[in-house]
């Protein structure tokens, strides 16, 4: 079974600080995704990657950056956290060709206060 | 922008009964959808896709319906049980994926 963790379940951050968020996976897949989800939005595209050392920007971007230094590890980054990025954060990861089969890990949920 | 979105927001069922799920699509272009599932705490589940060239396609005790004429898309449970409640939401693709805001299914024992 394909597994993708996340570093935190839970997260508290005061405005201003930075965060990392990291998320790993165990079989080799070569695209990862974050994503942030919100009651009554869904699940919204922040940024992916289809290599290492690659990325590309989803739907909502500002206020992020990721970093993909080895294969398995996506991680997230706000530079700045401010509280309108409370939110669930999920990573999922799929085999290069095979985007719908998704593997989601099993989200943080950062509060920023 | 793409819109995709569910019928309603909450769904209570009896224990044995059939569920049914529905989303609601804008992009006629979407080729591919997928349904999810989400327990309390924990990320989405893949549970059943389906392609545009189909308007039916079973799994385990689950169905999902694709009317592409008024761009619908359903999950139907049969027998649902307890394990079943969760949030369920869909995923339509296009350029990429969209998702939907979800479901949240009850069973009632």
């Amino acid at each position: 079974d394909v597994k993708v963790t996340q570093s935190s379940r839970y997260l508290v951050k005061r405005t201003g600080e930075k965060v990392f968020l990291e998320c790993v996976q165990d079989m080799d897949h070569e695209n990862m995704f974050w994503y942030r989800q919100d009651p009554g939005l869904g699940l919204r595209l922040i940024y992916f990657s289809y290599d290492v050392k690659m990325k590309e920007k989803g739907d909502i971007p500002e206020g992020y950056s990721v970093s993909r230094e080895k294969k398995e590890r996506f991680s997230l980054i706000l530079e700045s956290a401010s509280t309108n990025q409370t939110s669930m954060y999920l990573c999922a990861s799929v085999e290069q060709g095979r985007d719908y089969e998704q593997y989601f890990g099993p989200g943080t949920r950062l509060t920023v206060t | 922008g793409e819109s995709v979105g569910l019928h309603l927001p909450t769904l209570s069922v009896q224990e044995g009964d059939n569920s049914i799920i529905n989303c609601a699509y804008s992009n006629s272009a979407s080729d591919y959808f997928i349904w999810y599932k989400q327990e309390s705490g924990k990320g989405p589940q893949f549970i059943i896709d389906i392609r545009s060239n189909m308007d039916k396609r079973q799994g385990q005790r689950v169905t999902v319906l694709l009317n592409k004429t008024v761009k619908h898309l359903s999950l139907q449970i049969a027998a649902t049980q307890p394990g079943d409640s969760a949030v369920y939401f869909c995923a339509e693709n296009s350029d990429q994926f969209y998702f939907g805001t979800g479901t949240s299914l009850t069973v009632i024992p």
